[in-house]
């Protein structure tokens, strides 16, 4: 069975270019989720969704971020415009309900 | 507000040795915690999960123990192999949110 799968696996941009982070969930997995991770940190979440619903997107700089989960399935994740300080590996989770989380390998942002 | 500290933030230790990483939280009221390990570039993966009405998962040469009334949980690995270098995340999820809350982790180094 394939696991979480992200793409792209890295991206540069230049500051106030926008980016954005695709995402697919394990097969059957309602629940979807968006961390970020910096440096020697641990992940924090953005947004969480169940189904095509965002339950929790508090932490989620509405500014400049965005996301959308058509369908219920695959993820997208965008920042316009990113800055420097957006440089952090994106993390996406999958879960049946509030289940033990599955991680993708993540996508690290490099903004310069 | 949930705190999840890991402590120490890095260990080294010989080969075969057994040893323990420790996490505290600072609400008790968790519905889970679950350990994860993330190699240097990569996502993470999941390890244990323990409810929060158990008090001890078992997984190979890994045992996580769980003691909610003091806020603690501890990882044991046994028989370190140079292979589980890396780093340990745990992460607690407080109530039915699906929201887990990360420590800063431990990087493990197990030297030949």
């Amino acid at each position: 069975e394939a696991g979480v799968v992200q793409s792209p696996r890295y991206k540069i941009i230049e500051k106030k270019q926008p980016v954005a982070f695709w995402c697919n969930p394990i097969s059957g997995h309602n629940t979807l989720y968006w961390y970020l991770q910096n440096l020697g940190q641990g992940p924090e979440l953005l947004i969480r969704y169940e189904n095509e619903e965002a339950v929790d997107d508090s932490q989620l700089p509405k500014d400049r971020f965005s996301a959308e989960r058509l369908k219920g399935v695959d993820s997208t994740l965008k920042i316009q415009p990113a800055e420097l300080g957006d440089s952090a590996v994106y993390l996406c989770a999958s879960s049946l309900v509030s289940d033990e989380q599955y991680f993708g390998p993540g996508t690290r942002l490099t903004v310069t | 507000k949930q705190e999840v500290t890991q402590i120490p933030a890095a260990l080294s230790v010989p080969e075969g040795e057994n040893l323990v990483l420790n996490c505290s939280f600072t609400d008790s009221a968790i519905y889970n915690l679950q350990w994860f390990r993330q190699d240097p570039g990569k996502g993470l993966t999941s390890l244990l999960l323990i409810q929060s009405s158990q008090r001890e998962q078992t997984s190979g040469r890994l045992n996580a123990s769980l003691d909610k009334s003091s806020g603690r949980s501890t990882l044991y690995i046994a028989a370190s192999q140079p292979g589980d270098s890396a780093t340990y995340l745990c992460a607690v999820r407080s109530g039915n949110t699906g929201k887990l809350i990360f420590g800063q982790g431990t990087t493990l180094q197990v030297k030949p």
